[in-house]
C-alpha cells in the first residue's frame, strides 16, 4: 500500500508569493491533516478536512487554507509568504479520523521562503 | 487549551543502556496517547499508542510506555536502546474522538553513542 505522498518535496519562494502544497492520502484514507514543523515551535497543527470539509483548524492566520477533494486528495495554500512561512509542511492520513487514532504521515515539503 | 510537555530535549547515551523519556499532558477529558519517531532523514512513524484499557503499552522496535492517569504522563522506555534508535521523539495526545488533530511536545532528540 503506498503511503502518504506530498508534491513538491522542496520549494523555494519570495516574500508576498502565494504557494500551494499537494498531499495524497493512503487509499481508503478520508481524513487529512495538515502541520507546520519548525525548529523554534516544532509540529503544529494548522487543519484537518474529512469527507471535503474542515473539520479542525488550529491557530493560524487566514493566510493558510486548505481544501480536500472527493478523491480525498488535499491542498493546502499559503498566500502572502513571510519570512517565517519557512517550515516543513506535513500532511497525515487517517482512516476514518475518528477513534482509530493512529495518523500516517508524509515525508513533507520544505519551504523556504527568501 | 491541551498542550503537551516533554522533559528532555536532548539525550545522549551509549549502547545498551536504558531509556526514559518523560512526557506529560494537560487536557482533562479523555484523551489517546502516541509517540512518533522521526529517524533522520524519514518521516514520522508511529511507535505507539494508548486509547484505554492496560496502561502499559508495547510498540515496535522494543519501546513501551507508561500511562499514569493521575499524573497526566506517559513516559516512554527502553531497556537497552541501540544506535540505531538515535533520532527524534515526539510525544502528542488528541482529544477522543478527534483523531486528526494531535498536540505534540516540542520533541526529544535522542542521541546513541556505538
Amino acid at each position: 500500500k503506498a503511503g502518504v505522498t506530498q508534491t513538491p518535496r522542496y520549494l523555494i519562494k519570495t516574500r508576498g508569493q502565494q504557494v500551494t502544497l499537494s498531499c495524497s492520502p493512503i487509499s481508503g484514507h478520508r481524513s487529512v491533516s495538515w502541520y507546520q514543523q519548525t525548529p523554534g515551535q516544532g509540529l503544529q497543527f494548522l487543519f484537518e478536512y474529512f469527507s471535503e470539509t474542515q473539520r479542525n483548524k488550529g491557530n493560524f492566520p487566514g493566510r493558510f487554507s486548505g481544501r480536500q477533494f472527493s478523491n480525498s486528495r488535499s491542498e493546502m495554500n499559503v498566500s502572502t509568504l513571510e519570512l517565517g512561512d519557512s517550515a516543513l509542511y506535513l500532511c497525515a492520513s487517517s482512516f476514518q479520523g475518528k477513534d482509530t487514532g493512529e495518523l500516517f504521515f508524509g515525508e513533507g515539503s520544505r519551504l523556504t521562503v527568501l | 487549551a491541551q498542550s503537551v510537555s516533554q522533559h528532555n530535549h536532548h539525550v545522549i547515551l551509549s549502547e545498551a543502556a536504558s531509556l526514559e523519556l518523560g512526557c506529560n499532558y494537560s487536557y482533562g477529558g479523555t484523551v489517546n496517547l502516541f509517540w512518533y519517531v522521526q529517524y533522520p532523514g524519514q518521516h514520522l512513524q508511529l511507535l505507539l499508542k494508548y486509547f484505554s484499557g492496560d496502561p502499559l503499552v508495547k510498540g515496535i522496535k522494543g519501546f513501551e510506555a507508561e500511562f499514569i492517569k493521575s499524573k497526566f504522563s506517559f513516559n516512554l522506555r527502553k531497556p537497552s536502546v541501540q544506535w540505531s534508535d538515535t533520532a527524534e521523539y515526539f510525544c502528542a495526545v488528541n482529544r477522543y474522538g478527534n483523531t486528526g488533530k494531535l498536540i505534540f511536545g516540542q520533541g526529544t532528540t535522542l542521541q546513541v553513542k556505538p
